[in-house]
């Protein structure tokens, strides 16, 4: 089976400008999270997603924004992007939020340089 | 909130030997999971260890193990036997129960294992 997988793997964008990111979540797994990780640091929660809902949020700007799909996979789009936005960004999926499904499977990963 | 301090940003050991990394959190919880997260240079986050924090036995998995103090709020991580494919950054994680995959990590520890 297929693990996470997002894309792009890599991103370079100019300050002020829109990105998307995308993830798809393994196969059969409902509830997808996002995570920045800035270099040098841990990653932070952005935004959980399950069935279609939001479910939880991080202490990130409005400019931050995600949906989930049908299909279970999930975009994430940050608006007006600053050079501070510079960061990996981690997709990771589990099952459901029941049943103690609390193995997160984490994707690569989109790396986003803003300039 | 949730806070996970990781204080040793860089350690190293000789391969085959033992080394503990150390994991503190703060949180007024009384339900909740604690994992350790392997990042190897490739990027892709791997689920060492979980534990559950109302199972007072400490988790084990082949060469991991943590010792997890509960009252102390401490979770540290031994590896043993520690091999050349241990190098990685280390996260520890906290994740409040039935919140899905809202985690919180910490700053992460950079583990170098010397042939």
């Amino acid at each position: 089976d297929a693990g996470v997988t997002q894309s792009p793997t890599h991103l370079i964008k100019t300050r002020g400008q829109q990105v998307t990111l995308r993830c798809s979540p393994i196969s059969g797994h409902k509830s997808v999270s996002w995570y920045q990780q800035v270099l040098g640091q841990g990653p932070q929660f952005i935004f959980q997603y399950y069935e279609k809902e939001e479910r939880g949020r991080g202490n990130f700007p409005d400019r931050f924004s995600a949906r989930q799909f049908p299909n279970y996979s999930s975009e994430l789009n940050v608006n007006a992007l600053l050079l501070g936005d510079s960061a990996l960004y981690l997709c990771a999926s589990i099952p459901g939020l029941a049943g103690g499904s609390y193995e997160q499977y984490f994707g690569p990963g989109t790396r986003l340089t803003v300039t | 909130a949730q806070t996970v301090t990781q204080s040793q940003p860089e350690m190293s050991v000789q391969e085959a030997e033992t080394v503990t990394l150390s994991c503190t959190y703060d949180t007024s919880e009384s339900n909740y999971y604690l994992f350790w997260y392997k990042q190897p240079p490739s990027r892709q986050m791997i689920l060492v260890i979980r534990q559950e924090a109302y199972k007072q036995q400490n988790a084990t998995e082949n060469r991991f193990s943590v010792n997890f103090q509960k009252a102390a709020k401490s979770f540290s991580l031994k590896i043993s036997d520690s091999q050349l494919g241990d190098t990685a950054m280390y996260f520890c994680a906290f994740m409040k129960h039935a919140t899905g995959n809202q985690f919180y990590f910490g700053t992460g520890t950079s583990l170098t294992v010397i042939p």
